[in-house]
């Protein structure tokens, strides 16, 4: 059972939009901890996606968007695309563990 | 370039042990936070271990008394000694540059303990 919550798939027709959602607790995105989401495509490693809960590293497309509210946090993916079929991962900081921690990770499926 | 390259991997009995590296390029590693993130077979990402810049490291519970993350600052590289391994320690293990985030990862190397 991961410490963030996350949905195990989410599915979308190519153009559409789609969330994915990442729950947490006090003791991490509701203790202020930043969130930051990746993207790990089959066979490769993970590759960050946004940092600092709404910031996009050069070279992630602005189709890309993530917030945070609460104890929560989403990372939002218009226009999708054939290539944007992967698993995605939510990872903050909990206080309680005194470490690092990732959600359970989403497999998005372009249909 | 900056990039990081794991090596090390490999099958080793339950009670072995096993000593992976992350050869850095680009960048260097004693100025900076680094990890290693593992992740299992079909599973999700679990941190394993951070050593700061400032040298002081931190684990996790499942792997507290049983590994160990050092650098060698010459050679610009990150290890993790893993002993007393267990079939549960099965994964890919990466390496990771631990800025606010996980911003640059290895590409990976495998794991696998079995008798």
């Amino acid at each position: 059972q991961s410490v963030l919550t996350q949905p195990p798939s989410v599915s979308g027709a190519p153009g559409q939009r789609v969330t994915i959602s990442c729950t947490g607790s006090s003791s991490n995105i509701g203790a202020g901890y930043d969130v930051h989401w990746y993207q790990q495509l089959p066979g490769t490693a993970p590759k960050l996606l946004i940092y600092g809960n709404s910031n996009r590293p050069s070279g992630v497309p602005d189709r890309f968007s993530g917030s945070k509210s609460g104890t929560s946090a989403s990372l939002a993916i218009t226009g999708l695309q054939a290539d944007d079929e992967a698993d995605y991962y939510c990872q903050s900081y909990d206080s309680s563990l005194s470490g690092w921690v990732f959600g359970g990770g989403t497999k998005l499926t372009v249909l | 370039e900056v990039q990081l390259v794991e090596s090390g991997g490999g099958l080793v009995q339950p009670g072995g042990s096993l000593r992976l590296s992350c050869a850095a390029s680009g960048f260097t590693v004693s100025s900076n936070y680094m990890s290693w993130v593992r992740q299992a077979p079909g599973k999700g990402l679990e941190w394993v271990s951070v050593i700061y810049s400032g040298g002081s490291t931190y684990y996790a519970d499942s792997v507290k008394g049983r590994f160990t993350i050092s650098r060698h600052n010459s050679e610009n590289t990150l290890y993790l000694q893993m002993n007393s391994l267990r079939a549960e320690d099965t994964a890919v293990y990466y390496c990771a540059r631990l800025l606010d985030a996980f911003d640059m990862w290895g590409q990976g190397t495998m794991v696998t303990v079995s008798s």
